[in-house]
């Protein structure tokens, strides 16, 4: 099947620094793709769809200049987390949908930290 | 009430038990239903998905939906301890590659 990257799995950052993660579409072409966040013991919750070449779609409640989405190629979208506070430790999931086979593809998740 | 509802567990069973999970759901307007297993600190990966009511069999896994209850079911022959993991069920409205509504997933242990 296809192959959703991300990158890093792991980051560890102090308060009020920005991180951003990178998700990659290996080997298929994507023009949406989906950022989600995953507290401990909970769900996935979808906070944001970023299409290429357009602003990103955010959910309600999330907010959009704390979390910067770049969609700027078919194969690349980015998050990034500014001025990024301990509440904001979670696990983010990304996916890109190829649509030759209906299917959305999923990332192995980038655990964020703040001190 | 949230979109969709799933029973946490933990389930736990015995090696070779048919395991039952289950959603229900409240938007009669979702039409694509699916099933990822999650392993601890791992993106969800699909293991099926269904458009509209029916079955789908897959292997050991069968996929039930029900639109007219609004109720899911994943069904998991001669589990295997391989199996543990968590299983999320997740629902979209025009197709599999829109934007998913996710259940809060059912840990499942299978124990040998």
């Amino acid at each position: 099947g296809a192959v959703v990257s991300q990158h890093p799995s792991r980051v560890i950052c102090k308060s009020g620094t920005s991180v951003k993660i990178e998700c990659r579409s290996l080997d298929f072409q994507a023009t949406t793709m989906f950022w989600y966040r995953q507290f401990p013991k909970q769900s996935l919750m979808l906070m944001a769809t970023s299409n290429e070449g357009s602003k990103a779609t955010y959910e309600q409640g999330v907010e959009k200049d704390k979390f910067l989405i770049n969609h700027a190629s078919l194969t690349l979208s980015t998050l990034t987390v500014t001025s990024a506070h301990p509440e904001d430790s979670s696990f983010y999931i990304c996916s890109a949908g190829e649509l030759s086979t209906d299917t959305q593809y999923f990332g192995p998740g980038t655990r964020l930290t703040v001190l | 009430q949230k979109e969709v509802e799933q029973d946490p567990g933990p389930l736990s069973v015995p090696e070779g038990a048919i395991v039952s999970l289950n959603c229900t759901y409240s938007n009669s307007a979702f039409q694509y239903f699916m099933w990822y297993r999650q392993y601890s600190r791992k993106g969800p990966e699909l293991l099926m998905y269904t458009y509209s009511s029916g079955n789908k069999e897959d292997g050991r896994f069968t996929a039930q939906v029900d639109k007219s209850s609004k109720y899911i079911s994943l069904f998991i022959r001669d589990s295997q301890p391989s199996d543990s993991a968590t299983y999320l069920c997740a629902m979209s409205l025009l197709y599999n590659t829109d934007k998913l509504i996710f259940g809060t997933g059912t840990r499942l242990q299978v124990f040998p």
